[in-house]
């Protein structure tokens, strides 16, 4: 069976600090792999999306950045965090594995800014 | 363009009461419909999903929806509230080339 990863699952960084959040899935090849974030009563909001190895797509103008450096691995980044980039953020998978388009959910991890 | 529309950021209902939480969707192509469930501080757990087929649809913790074609609805159901369906629910539509989500029903639970 299929398995999603994040870590950390809580992180407290002062404005300004770099940000790493990994995401791995097990269990399956070539999934499609998403970035979400949910602000406080804001819903959903798709960051970015990737279909392959180094194949990057954002879905919106923001201080984050992606890689997806092995098939299995995708990664949210930023140089520099803001207020604004508080909440939580999701990892997702979906592929042949999970047919309909259905979307599979890591645990989250929660990262406040200060 | 696609679209969810979930009515009521906020439910309650008393425990052993029915449970209905309200989807209408926006597709120009027949659509996949899911329900997510999350719980604070986790992830989104696929409640129950339609792809093709029969249009009422069974998933996990006795909660079913139904496919409305006619009212564009994808309405979610428990016959009796249990305290752990406290939650925030998430109804999603994919027009196959992505998921979108509305924003959400936080299920309050009276005992």
């Amino acid at each position: 069976s299929q398995t999603i990863h994040q870590w950390p699952a809580t992180l407290v960084q002062p404005v300004g600090s770099p940000l790493s959040l990994e995401c791995t899935v097990e269990g399956t090849s070539n999934p499609n792999l998403y970035w979400y974030r949910q602000a406080a009563g804001r819903g959903l909001q798709l960051l970015f999306y990737s279909v392959g190895i180094g194949q990057i797509s954002s879905e919106v103008p923001q201080n984050l950045s992606a890689s997806r450096p092995q098939d299995r691995q995708f990664i949210l980044s930023s140089k520099k965090l803001l207020l604004s980039d508080s909440g939580f953020y999701l990892c997702a998978w979906s592929g042949v594995a999970a047919p309909g388009d259905t979307q599979y959910f890591g645990p989250g991890t929660r990262l406040t800014v200060l | 363009a696609q679209s969810v529309t979930q009515l009521g950021s906020h439910v309650s209902v008393s425990e052993g009461a029915l449970v209905l939480l309200r989807c209408n969707y926006s597709s120009s192509v027949p659509p996949y419909l899911f329900w997510y469930v999350q719980y604070p501080n986790q992830g989104l757990q696929l409640l129950l999903k339609y792809t093709t087929g029969a249009t009422l649809v069974k998933g996990i913790n006795g909660f079913e929806a139904e496919f409305k074609k006619s009212e564009t609805s994808f309405h979610l159901t428990k016959p009796s509230a249990h305290m752990s369906d406290a939650a925030e629910y998430f109804c999603a539509v994919s027009p196959r080339d992505k998921i979108i989500f509305g924003k959400g029903t936080r299920l309050h639970i009276l005992p």
